[in-house]
């Protein structure tokens, strides 16, 4: 099993471009999450989908930030403009229904830099 | 706000020693699961843990749950220089949620 895949690993970026990162996660998972993490605010959920469908988008910071999944195995986290402050270490994470649905599976994560 | 509080933030030993870090919550839980960092990786799933348990053993850990006091520790025995990462617990809900709550993680330095 190849694992959560994330692409870029790393992204430098001008303020203002747009961003898109990527994620391909564990087959046959059903759950897909999007995390970020910083030094100052630690690990912070954005959205999470199950079967395609976006459940929970409350920790999306603003407007600026959505994401998407078209089918189950690829999901776009996109960030129009980008600003400084979304620098950061983003994160992709799968897991599956059944007794182990809480378990989740992180990619190797996109660092981000916004100059 | 973060659900689960680790304690202490960070923590250095001897390798051979046990390293013991505590997670404190504030609602009910369905479970509780620990994780390791290493440095520019993503989180690993180290165990878990379930509300109705109060210990479970995986190799050289050993995780205890106390739902009274809503607090949860995680001991690694026998350390080595290679558990030296950050650990992590998260705190999943009831129901048909399956979003978990991290904490903002111990920094574990293990000196050779």
């Amino acid at each position: 099993d190849a694992g959560v895949i994330q692409s870029p690993r790393h992204e430098v970026t001008e303020m203002g471009q747009e961003v898109t990162l990527r994620c391909k996660p564990i087959s046959g998972h059903d759950y897909l999450f999007w995390y970020r993490q910083t030094m100052m605010r630690g690990l912070e959920l954005l959205i999470y989908f199950n079967n395609n469908v976006p459940i929970d988008d409350s920790g999306m910071p603003e407007d600026r930030f959505s994401a998407k999944m078209p089918n189950a195995s690829f999901s776009t986290l996109k960030i129009q403009p980008s600003e400084p402050r979304d620098s950061a270490v983003y994160f992709c994470a799968s897991g599956r229904q059944g007794l182990a649905k809480n378990i989740q599976y992180f990619g190797a994560g996109t660092r981000l830099s916004v100059l | 706000s973060q659900q689960g509080e680790e304690d202490p933030q960070a923590l250095s030993i001897q390798e051979g020693e046990n390293a013991t870090m505590n997670c404190s919550y504030k609602t009910s839980i369905n479970n509780l699961q620990w994780y390791r960092q290493n440095s520019g990786r993503g989180l690993v799933h180290l165990i878990l843990i379930r509300s109705n348990e109060r210990e479970k053993h995986s190799g050289r850990l050993r995780v205890t749950l106390d739902t009274s006091k809503k607090s949860s520790s995680l001991l690694i025995t026998a350390s080595r220089a290679a558990d030296t990462a950050s650990y992590f617990c998260a705190t999943g809900g009831s129901g048909a949620n399956s979003k978990l709550t991290f904490g903002k993680g111990i920094t574990l330095s293990v000196r050779p």
